[in-house]
This record gives C-alpha cells, structure tokens and sequence, in this order.
C-alpha cells in the first residue's frame, strides 16, 4: 500500500513568490492533517481537512496560507506571497475516519521550503 | 510553558544499555499519547501509543501517568539503531491535533 506522498521535496524561492504543496493521502484515509516544523522548534498543527471540510484551522499562521481539498482526495497547501519565517519543513499527515483515541496518523516525507 | 516538554538530550548511550525519556504535558483534558521516532531529515513514524494501562513492544515500555501528566518510555538492550529522536505527542481533549515536544534526541555508542 502507497504512504503518504508530498511534492516536491525541495523547493527553494524568493520571498514575495508563491509556493504550492501538494500532498497525497493514503487511499481511504479521511482524515488530512498539514503540521510545520520551522528550524529548532517543535512540530506545529497547521490544520485538518474531514474529506474536503475544513475540519479545525486554527493552526494556520495567517492568510497568506490557503489549504484546499477538492474532492476530498490530495491538498495543496499555497503560501502566498512567502515570507523569510514560512522557512521550514511541511509535513502532511492522513488518518483513517477513526475516534482520536486510536488516531494514528501516517507522515509523508515532508517538503523542505527554503524562503530566500 | 510548552505544552508537551522534553529534555532534548543528547542522551549518549552505550549499545546494549536500558534508557529512559521522559515527556511531561500541561493539558489535564489530554486524550490520546503517542511517541513518535524522527530519523535525520525524515518524516515521524509512530513508535507507540501510550496506554493508561501501560503498554510494552519488544524491547520498548510506554507509561502514563495522568495524576502527574508525565509519558515515558523505556528502551532495553539498545541497539545502534536506535539512534534518533523521540517525539512525545499528545491530542487535546476532542480534538485531533497533534501536539509535539521538541523531541529527546538518543545516541547510541558502539
């Protein structure tokens, strides 16, 4: 069974520029999750996408961040136009339609955005 | 204060040692415990979740303590592979989140 898969891996711009990720969920997962990880500090709730429903965004930093799912497939994840501090590395996560109980999530191998 | 806070090491130690991390959280609502392994430059992979009961996976042993808001987690007969960091996580009352600490980063010595 495919994991989690983000595009790209990399992706180094200028700031003032627009960046897009896209994630792809493992199939059957309801559940998406965006988290960050900014350099030397810890993990970060982004926010949780029930299908294509913006399930809780209160992770997002500002409205320069734009999470959509259609059709309740992959995310993308716009931040427009980049600042300096949205360096970082953006993980995407999914999870099956289960109680948070037994919430495992499963991570994709992250894209690393570099903000020059 | 943090939410989830750990000591972030470096714990060095010798192959075939027992260690032990420690996480502790401020929200007495907190619903679910996990620990996460991050190698370098790689995404979390869950290691285990954590039990009120307490849980055990091979060489790994997990506990809870709601009383004093502490996780922790035992490693015995460290191997070399071992070597990462360890993330405690926990979920808020309802909610799905994650909520992460720094991360416990572990050595392990040939």
């Amino acid at each position: 069974e495919a994991g989690v898969t983000q595009f790209p891996s990399h992706s180094v711009i200028e700031k003032g520029q627009t960046v897009t990720l896209r994630c792809d969920p493992i199939s059957g997962h309801d559940n998406l999750y965006w988290y960050r990880r900014v350099m030397g500090k810890e993990i970060k709730f982004l926010l949780h996408f029930v299908k294509e429903s913006k399930q809780d965004e209160s992770g997002m930093p500002n409205n320069r961040f734009l999470a959509e799912r259609t059709g309740g497939t992959y995310s993308t994840l716009k931040v427009q136009p980049a600042e300096l501090e949205d360096s970082g590395v953006y993980f995407c996560a999914s999870s099956l339609p289960a109680g948070p109980s037994r919430n495992e999530q499963f991570f994709g191998p992250g894209t690393r955005l570099t903000v020059l | 204060r943090k939410e989830v806070e750990q000591d972030p090491g470096p714990f060095n130690v010798p192959e075939g040692a027992t260690v032990a991390f420690n996480c502790t959280y401020s929200n007495s609502a907190s619903q679910s415990f996990f620990w996460y392994r991050q190698d370098c430059r790689k995404e979390p992979k869950l290691l285990m979740s954590v039990y009120s009961s307490g849980n055990e996976d091979g060489r790994f042993t997990a506990q809870l303590n709601r009383a004093s808001q502490y996780i922790s987690l035992l490693i015995r007969d460290s191997k070399l592979s071992d070597s990462a960091t360890y993330l405690c996580v926990v979920t808020p009352d309802s909610n799905y989140q994650l909520i992460w600490g720094a991360g416990t980063k572990l050595i392990i010595k040939p």
